[in-house]
């Protein structure tokens, strides 16, 4: 399981603040993504990026930020402005965007009251 | 962009039994279809995929099978255990280009229960 990993496994915040999540990879894998994943909804994309300091919006970006200043590292940041934030995230890693494997880390499941 | 429908959501089979889980694509230029199984507390992981210039791709009890014309394919388990209970997704990617679609397409997920 290793190669790919995300922190903290567990996180709560307060209804108003900004929280960052972290994915970490060590396969040298130029593409990477953010997922959410809610119960009978499948994996909706956030964001990914195919290179260093480039990165595009997904399905549902709104009220995210992310940024790819290292080819390693893909922080995803939820918002104040998302409006429904309680939910497991999940961060994957491919050779490349399109048609390769993605790996997956263990997830951050998010909740906020 | 891409759709991807999955069916059923939820699927119960006894112990030895098939199971069948079929996904369908609204993009006809899709040409990579892979399957992810998800177990519980688990991150996904790729059990097989397939690609447009095959129709059918088999690895032990796992086949996958793929209808372009009709533009759906599907994941096949035989002699089911146990262990292959699970949420499995199907997902769809279109070719590369200029437009940054390279990305992948996930189904809903279907919840399989193997029965002892």
């Amino acid at each position: 399981d290793g190669g790919i990993t995300q922190s903290p496994k567990y996180l709560f915040r307060k209804e108003g603040q900004n929280v960052t999540l972290s994915c970490e990879q060590n396969l040298n894998h130029d593409a990477m993504y953010w997922y959410r994943q809610d119960p009978g909804q499948g994996l909706r994309l956030i964001y990914y990026s195919q290179i260093v300091n480039d990165f595009q919006k997904g399905d549902i970006a709104e009220g995210y930020s992310v940024s790819r200043e290292k080819k390693e590292s893909f922080p995803l940041t939820v918002t104040s402005a998302q409006k429904n934030p309680t939910a497991f995230y999940l961060c994957a890693s491919s050779m490349a965007a399109g048609d390769y494997e993605q790996y997956f880390g263990p997830g951050t499941r998010l909740t906020v009251t | 962009g891409e759709n991807v429908e999955q069916h059923p959501s939820t699927l119960s089979v006894q112990e030895g039994d098939s199971a069948v889980i079929k996904c369908t694509y609204s993009d006809s230029a899709s040409n990579y279809f892979p399957w992810y199984k998800q177990e519980l507390g688990k991150r996904p992981q790729l059990i097989i995929d397939i690609r447009s210039n095959v129709g059918e791709k088999k690895d032990q009890r796992i086949a996958v099978t793929l209808n372009k014309t009709a533009k759906h394919f599907s994941l096949h388990i035989t002699e089911t255990q146990p262990e292959d209970s699970a949420v499995y997704f199907c997902a769809a990617s279109i070719p590369p280009s200029n437009f940054g679609n390279e990305k992948l397409t996930f189904g809903t997920g279907t919840r399989l229960t193997i029965i002892p």
